[in-house]
């Protein structure tokens, strides 16, 4: 059964430091990795998505890396600002071959808050 | 719609009664998830319709819980006899086709969610 676990689960740095939020998997069998972010209130809206034959993504300040054979992700985002204050979670695609649809299986996600 | 609507986006109720929440996807979209988050915790799959077929419902805890989309369109979930541990935020996510497996971007779209609180 596929499992995404995610560390810190809490974190909190000035603005302006660069920073790293990680993601495990146990499941290397997938067809991609997508990075959320949540906004109390608010629904999850995706940042990054790496397929599973990629390495990484680039969005603006936001880098997000794949090592699917050790199960592992990282997101890194570049000169932090107190509007990146957000739950982060990492969501895997698992392949289920008895299914033709796509579930997506979320961690627990990282509460990250940027102090100004 | 623009995007995916939920309602109610609050929702108090007392130990025993019945709720039930609905779901307005994106027009046309034929894929429709609900999944369950508890406080602090990421959102777990309860189930998943394409169109108005139930394909999945495996995430569903118990027999209290269930989901319907009659027309391929609206879906609602009931939880009869609420229990305290049934408080969470439900989110609702539809998408235009049944996987993202192919897709370069994300397909999944959530509503603001529904958080239900069970006294």
């Amino acid at each position: 059964k596929q499992e995404v676990t995610q560390i810190p689960a809490a974190l909190s740095v000035p603005e302006g430091e660069n920073l790293v939020l990680n993601c495990s998997f146990t499941d290397s069998a997938i067809y991609n990795l997508q990075w959320f972010r949540q906004d109390p209130g608010k629904g999850l809206t995706s940042l990054l998505l790496i397929q599973s034959s990629q390495r990484e993504q680039t969005s603006g300040r936001l880098n997000a890396s794949l090592d699917k054979s050790s199960g592992r992700s990282t997101l890194y985002i570049a000169a932090s600002q107190p509007g990146d204050s957000a739950t982060y979670l990492c969501a895997v695609t698992p392949i289920l071959r008895k299914t033709s649809y796509d579930k997506v299986i979320f961690g627990p996600g990282t509460s990250l808050s940027v102090i100004p | 719609g623009a995007g995916v609507s939920q309602s109610p986006r609050y929702k108090v109720a007392k130990r025993g009664q019945d709720v039930a929440l609905r779901c307005d996807p994106i027009s046309g979209h034929v894929s429709l998830f609900w999944y369950q988050q508890a406080l602090g915790q990421g959102p777990e799959f309860l189930t998943y319709f394409q169109n108005e077929a139930q394909l999945d419902k495996s995430g569903l805890p118990s027999d209290r819980f269930f989901a319907e989309r009659p027309e391929g369109s609206v879906s609602t979930l009931k939880i009869q006899r609420t229990q305290q541990e049934d408080s969470a935020v439900y989110l609702c996510a539809s998408s235009p086709s049944v996987g993202t497996r192919d897709s370069g971007a994300n397909v999944l779209t959530f509503g603001a969610g529904s958080r239900l609180t069970v006294l």
